[in-house]
């Protein structure tokens, strides 16, 4: 199975200021017939589903905020949020679907500092 | 609009067993591949397994803890998804969710809550 480790496990960010999120896989999820990383986003907020924020690394799921951007390829990935709002308060999450079984990051914890 | 409602969890003893369905609206079900991942209380996220639609196949994968244990079918001529819990352990207590996959997980149902204890 494809291991994905997510770092760090939480941060504080002030509002109005840059977050970002790493997560590296054990081995590549990049499809060289079609040059795509097989890695997604999610975001959590406590009580509610996670929910589709990039797929295919860098691509942004409809009506999530432009402020959401992420980047890399092949084993190493960055989410990034360029200008935290305290909706954004939340877990999130990396998953690679390059193979079964999809696996999931552990999860980062995003608070306001 | 997509939605996706789970429903049929609850308390089960261990050994016992227990059927999710995950009723689908909001798009063409027959078409798209569906999964079931779920979280345990204040943990983080597991893939359970997936159907792939009828017309690639239906075939099934499943997450080796659940392998022999979980089945996973569906009927398209009711939009719903069924997930089969058979000889259910405590460690299998969590909220079950069902997804799409296209193949990223991009719509979820709200959870429904299956609790594994004596």
């Amino acid at each position: 199975d494809i291991v994905m480790t997510q770092s760090p496990e939480s941060l504080a960010v002030s509002l109005g200021e840059r977050a970002t999120i790493n997560c590296k896989s054990s081995q590549s999820v990049l499809y060289s017939s079609n040059n795509k990383n097989y890695l997604g986003w999610y975001q959590q907020k406590p009580g509610q589903p996670p929910k589709l924020l990039i797929y295919w690394a860098s691509t942004r799921e409809s009506g999530v905020p432009d402020r959401f951007s992420g980047s890399g390829s092949g084993t190493d990935f960055t989410l990034s949020i360029s200008s935290l709002q305290a909706e954004d308060v939340a877990v999130y999450y990396c998953q690679q679907y390059y193979s079964t079984p999809p696996t999931f990051g552990q999860g980062t914890k995003v608070e306001i500092k | 609009e997509v939605q996706l409602v789970e429903s049929g969890g609850g308390l089960v003893k261990p050994g016992g067993s227990l059927r999710l369905s995950c009723a689908a609206s909001g798009f063409t079900f027959s078409n798209v591949w569906m999964s079931w991942v779920r979280q345990a209380p204040g943990k983080g996220l597991e893939w359970v397994g997936r159907i792939q639609s009828n017309g690639d196949g239906g075939t099934t994968e499943y997450a080796a803890p659940v392998k022999g244990s979980f089945t996973i079918s569906r009927d398209d001529s009711k939009n719903t998804l069924y997930l089969q819990m058979n000889s259910l352990k405590t460690e299998d207590t969590a909220v079950y969710y069902c997804t799409t996959m296209s193949p990223a997980l991009n719509y979820w149902g709200q959870g429904t809550l299956v609790i594994v204890s004596s």
